[in-house]
């Protein structure tokens, strides 16, 4: 069955550094988006991608995140630098962007920033 | 604006008993309605969903969602619960623009 892959799967930076996460949506999805999820509260979107668009990043803290999705097919999420306060679940999802087709989600990354 | 509210932060259920998770939704227009389920450090599992037509929609695992218009409500239900049904649950809404939003989430516990 095909899924959503994204590494790494942890990661662990001090305050301050730079942290990149990447995510590998299903064969032929055309949608991409980035969720933040912290502990104890839903997921909360940061950015949706049409293939190598973004569709709304207005949730983005863009003074310290960027998101790209260049080729239309895999994504990478940077945070420059990382706060404590970023600590948490990063899940990246895809879907065929059909309307209300269901997302599927990867595994996420849990970050911890020390 | 589109919204959903899961009322309960905890479920608990004895195994073989019935369980239902409750969701309410706010939408301007017609809810696209969603299911997920996630266990510990892992992603978000898809379950079911409402588009539109059978109010009862039928889904993954046993699950079986209600859709109640009057009642601005889509409660998730099992006739009889697992304990490896134990997990957190979120209830969703899908806008025009295909993005998602998610409930507060829902702590399931079925006990032995």
């Amino acid at each position: 069955e095909a899924e959503v892959a994204q590494s790494p799967r942890y990661k662990i930076t001090e305050k301050s550094q730079a942290v990149a996460f990447w995510c590998d949506p299903i064969s032929g999805h055309a949608t991409l988006y980035w969720y933040r999820q912290i502990l104890g509260q839903g997921p909360e979107l940061l950015v949706q991608f049409q293939d190598e668009s973004v569709v709304d990043d207005s949730q983005l803290p863009k003074d310290r995140f960027s998101a790209e999705r260049l080729k239309g097919v895999d994504s990478t999420l940077k945070i420059q630098p990382a706060e404590l306060g970023d600590s948490a679940m990063y899940l990246c999802a895809s879907s065929f962007g059909g309307k209300n087709t269901e997302a599927f989600f990867g595994q996420g990354t849990r970050l911890t920033v020390v | 604006a589109q919204s959903v509210a899961q009322p309960e932060d905890q479920v608990n259920v004895a195994e073989g008993n019935p369980l239902t998770v409750k969701c309410t939704y706010s939408v301007s227009g017609n809810p696209y309605l969603f299911w997920y389920v996630q266990y510990p450090n892992r992603g978000l599992q898809f379950l079911l969903k409402y588009i539109t037509g059978d109010n009862l929609v039928k889904g993954s695992y046993g699950f079986e969602a209600e859709f109640n218009k009057s009642q601005t409500s889509f409660h998730l239900k099992k006739p009889s619960a697992l304990v490896s049904d134990s997990a957190l649950y979120f209830c969703a809404v899908c806008n025009t623009g295909n993005q998602f939003y998610f409930g507060t989430g829902t702590s399931l516990t079925v006990i032995p």
